[in-house]
């Protein structure tokens, strides 16, 4: 069954330093999306993209924070200059967008900022 | 008022046991519904999408109140399978998903 990948699994970082987390969707999938959870708390929307630009983005989501779809499959989160408030899991997702509105999560990278 | 607002938990039932878990959501716009699953640290997987007329996969029935803005979720016979954390899910117009803070689930022997 095809699924979503991410890597790293887990990134350590020092405050300030930039990020950048990988994402390959499933394959034909056309919605892209960045969801956050912190430890303890819930699942947040970060941004979603889709036809090579973001269509929709949160208030979390300023402009530390940034998207790319470099090439057919690759889907990356970058954040410029890491807070301790930016450690989190964060969950790569992909929509099909053709039929069905459910969104298929990838198994995360656990962001740590020292 | 929160956008999804889910029992507070953690439910701990025997095996075997019958289990509810609802859910309210502040928009009455939203377009979609679904119940996920968490376990410890992982990511949320799909359990079921909701539907107006009800719907049911096995052992799970979940139902959507339009009118009432309140979803819900049964499991019959638990097994110690289903312990996770139990996650209401709306999606809005826009496309984007609205997560409930998430109802733990424990079922023992």
């Amino acid at each position: 069954e095809p699924e979503v990948t991410q890597t790293p699994s887990h990134q350590v970082t020092q405050m300030g330093q930039e990020v950048i987390l990988r994402c390959v969707p499933i394959s034909n999938h056309l919605y892209f999306y960045w969801y956050r959870q912190i430890l303890g708390q819930k699942v947040e929307f970060l941004v979603s993209f889709y036809n090579n630009e973001i269509s929709e983005k949160s208030e979390i989501f300023d402009d530390q924070f940034s998207v790319e779809r470099p090439d057919g499959s690759n889907f990356t989160l970058k954040i410029r200059s890491t807070k301790l408030e930016d450690s989190a899991m964060y969950f790569c997702a992909s929509r099909p967008g053709w039929t069905g509105n459910e969104q298929y999560f990838g198994p995360g990278t656990r962001l740590t900022v020292t | 008022r929160k956008e999804v607002e889910q029992d507070p938990g953690p439910f701990n039932v025997p095996e075997g046991a019958t289990v509810a878990f609802n859910c309210t959501y502040s928009n009455s716009a939203s377009q979609s519904f679904f119940w996920y699953r968490q376990d410890c640290r992982k990511e949320p997987k799909l359990l079921m999408s909701v539907y107006s007329s009800g719907n049911e996969d096995g052992r799970f029935t979940a139902q959507l109140n339009r009118a009432s803005q309140y979803i819900s979720l049964l499991i019959r016979d638990s097994k110690l399978s289903d312990s996770a954390t139990y996650l209401c899910v709306v999606r809005n117009e826009g496309g984007k998903l609205i997560f409930g803070q998430g109802t733990e689930l424990s079922v023992k022997p």
